[in-house]
C-alpha cells in the first residue's frame, strides 16, 4: 500500500541554523500539507500546497518558512533560521482530492 | 473560526470494554470530519464522515456524524490493548484547501 515517507526521522540543529525537512507524498496525490505537533499539544496546520503553489498558510507559517516541490516527487519544508520554539514533530500529508489526507511518520525537530 | 473539541481527554478501560469518544465542532461551512488513530508517530486514517446518520464501520470501530448536534462519535467495541492510542478528530471546514483543524485528542489506554 502506498504511503507518505519523510526524512530524516529526527533532526537536531542549533538555534539560527537552516533545516530542510523532506517528504515524498503518495504518487498520484495532488494536494500536499505540512502540520506540526509541539509535544503534548494539538496537531496544527502550517501550509497547504496545490498546483505548485501555496493555497493556504497559517499564522505560524511566517517568512522563516518556505515549501517547495523541487522535482515532482519530493515536497520540502525549509525553516530558514530555527528558533527554540520550532522544536516539534513535523508531519507531511497528502491527498488526492483535498479530502482524505494520509500522514507521513513525521520528523522530530529539536532546536538547541 | 472553525473549532474542534474532543471529550474525554483521556480514558482508561479494560480489555473487552466498549468505549465512545466524542468530537464536537463549530464551523461556518462543513465539508467533512475525519478520525485518526495516533500511536507512536503518524496519525493513521480511520474514517471520513460527510453525511449525517450514516455509520461507517471497520471491524470493531464505527463512527457516525450528527450535523444537527455538530458532533461525531467514535465507538470501539471489545477493546484490545492494541487500541491504546490517541484518537484525533479533524475537521475539514470553511477552507477549501483541505486544511484540517484538529481537536486535542482523546488518549485511550486499554489495560489487560
Amino acid at each position: 500500500e502506498p504511503e507518505v515517507t519523510q526524512t530524516p526521522s529526527h533532526q537536531v540543529t542549533q538555534m539560527g541554523q537552516e533545516v530542510i525537512l523532506r517528504c515524498v507524498p503518495i504518487s498520484n496525490h495532488l494536494y500536499f500539507y505540512w502540520y506540526r505537533q509541539i509535544l503534548g499539544q494539538k496537531v496544527e496546520f502550517l501550509v497547504s500546497f496545490y498546483n505548485n503553489e501555496i493555497s493556504e498558510k497559517s499564522e505560524i507559517f511566517d517568512d522563516q518558512f518556505s515549501v517547495e516541490r523541487p522535482d515532482g516527487s519530493n515536497f520540502t519544508l525549509k525553516i530558514r533560521s530555527t528558533k527554540l520554539e520550532d522544536s516539534a514533530m513535523y508531519f507531511c500529508a497528502s491527498s488526492r482530492d483535498s479530502d482524505t489526507q494520509y500522514f507521513g511518520p513525521g520528523t522530530r525537530l529539536t532546536v538547541l | 473560526e472553525d473549532k474542534v473539541v474532543q471529550s474525554p481527554l483521556s480514558l482508561v478501560v479494560h480489555e473487552g470494554d466498549t468505549v465512545t469518544l466524542n468530537c464536537s465542532y463549530e464551523v461556518t461551512n462543513f465539508r467533512s470530519l475525519l478520525w485518526y488513530k495516533q500511536e507512536k508517530k503518524a496519525p493513521t486514517f480511520l474514517f471520513m464522515l460527510t453525511s449525517s446518520g450514516i455509520e461507517k464501520k471497520s471491524g470493531r470501530l464505527s463512527s457516525i456524524l450528527d450535523k444537527k448536534e455538530l458532533s461525531s462519535i467514535l465507538n470501539i467495541t471489545a477493546t484490545q490493548t492494541g487500541d491504546s492510542a490517541i484518537y484525533l478528530c479533524g475537521l475539514h471546514g470553511s477552507s477549501n484547501t483541505g486544511k484540517l483543524i484538529f481537536g486535542q485528542g482523546t488518549t485511550l489506554q486499554v489495560k489487560p
